[in-house]
C-alpha cells in the first residue's frame, strides 16, 4: 500500500511554545490529506482537511488559530499547534488517500505532550 | 448525517476461535466506503479490510471477513482464528462514494487470550 510519514513521533514542548507536525506521502501525490486528533482510548476525531494549495477546512469546534495547517505542496501537509497548552496533549494523527473512495492512508502519528 | 455505530467497548476471544465485531452505520448516500481499521498499542492505524456500497458479495482479505448487510446498515468484521497479535483496537469507519472524508466508530477493545 501507499505510505504517509509523519514526524516527529514523539514531542514534548513547554506550555505557550509552538509544535510543527510534517505528513508526507511517500510515494503519492495527495491533493488532501486529514488531521485527525485521538485521545486516550477514544475514536479518531477529525480536526481538519487540508488541501493543496487553498485554506484548510476545519470541523466544528476546532480553532483554526490554533492549530495552523499548511498543505504546500502536493506531497506534504503540516499541522502547527500554536501557543501550545497542557490541554493540547494529545495524539495527533494524519491520512491521505491516493484516489477518492480508497482506503486512507494514516502516518505513524505524533504523541504531543505539553509541559 | 452520517454516523458509525461500534457498541462493543470490549471483547474476548479464545486464540485460534473465531470472533465479530459489530459496526452499524447511518448515511443517506447511495455511495460509500465501509473500512475497519486495527490500531496497536504503537498507535499506527492499520487498514483491514473495504467494502463498498455497490458490492454484492462480502469482502475477504485473507482471516478478515466483512459480513455486509445493507439493509441492516451493518458491516461486521469477522476475524477467524484469532492470534495473540490481534489483540488491539478496531476501528470502523465509512466515507462517501465521492469524497475523501473518513469518519470513525468508537472502536472496539479485542483481548485475544492464550
Amino acid at each position: 500500500g501507499a505510505v504517509v510519514s509523519q514526524h516527529p513521533s514523539r514531542v514534548i514542548c513547554k506550555s505557550g511554545t509552538s509544535v510543527k507536525i510534517e505528513c508526507r506521502s511517500l510515494d503519492f501525490q495527495a491533493t488532501t490529506m486529514f488531521w485527525y486528533r485521538q485521545f486516550p482510548k477514544q475514536s479518531l476525531m477529525l480536526m481538519a482537511t487540508s488541501n493543496e494549495g487553498s485554506k484548510a477546512t476545519y470541523e466544528q469546534g476546532v480553532e483554526k488559530d490554533k492549530f495552523l495547517i499548511n498543505h504546500a505542496s502536493l506531497t506534504l501537509s503540516t499541522l502547527t499547534v500554536t501557543s501550545a497548552h497542557p490541554e493540547d496533549s494529545s495524539f495527533y494523527i494524519c491520512s491521505a488517500s491516493v484516489n477518492k473512495g480508497t482506503e486512507a492512508f494514516f502516518g505513524q502519528g505524533t504523541r504531543l505532550t505539553v509541559v | 448525517a452520517q454516523k458509525i455505530t461500534q457498541t462493543q467497548p470490549g471483547m474476548f476471544v479464545q486464540e485460534k476461535e473465531a470472533v465479530t465485531l459489530d459496526c452499524t452505520y447511518d448515511t443517506s448516500d447511495q455511495s460509500y466506503g465501509l473500512f475497519w481499521y486495527k490500531q496497536p498499542s504503537s498507535g499506527e492505524m492499520i487498514f483491514l479490510i473495504y467494502q463498498g456500497s455497490y458490492d454484492e458479495q462480502n469482502a475477504t482479505e485473507g482471516r478478515y471477513s466483512l459480513n455486509f448487510q445493507k439493509a441492516r446498515k451493518s458491516a461486521n468484521l469477522v476475524i477467524s482464528a484469532s492470534q495473540l497479535g490481534d489483540s488491539a483496537m478496531y476501528f470502523c469507519a465509512m466515507r462517501n462514494g465521492g469524497g475523501f472524508k473518513t469518519i470513525f466508530g468508537a472502536g472496539t477493545r479485542l483481548f485475544v487470550k492464550a
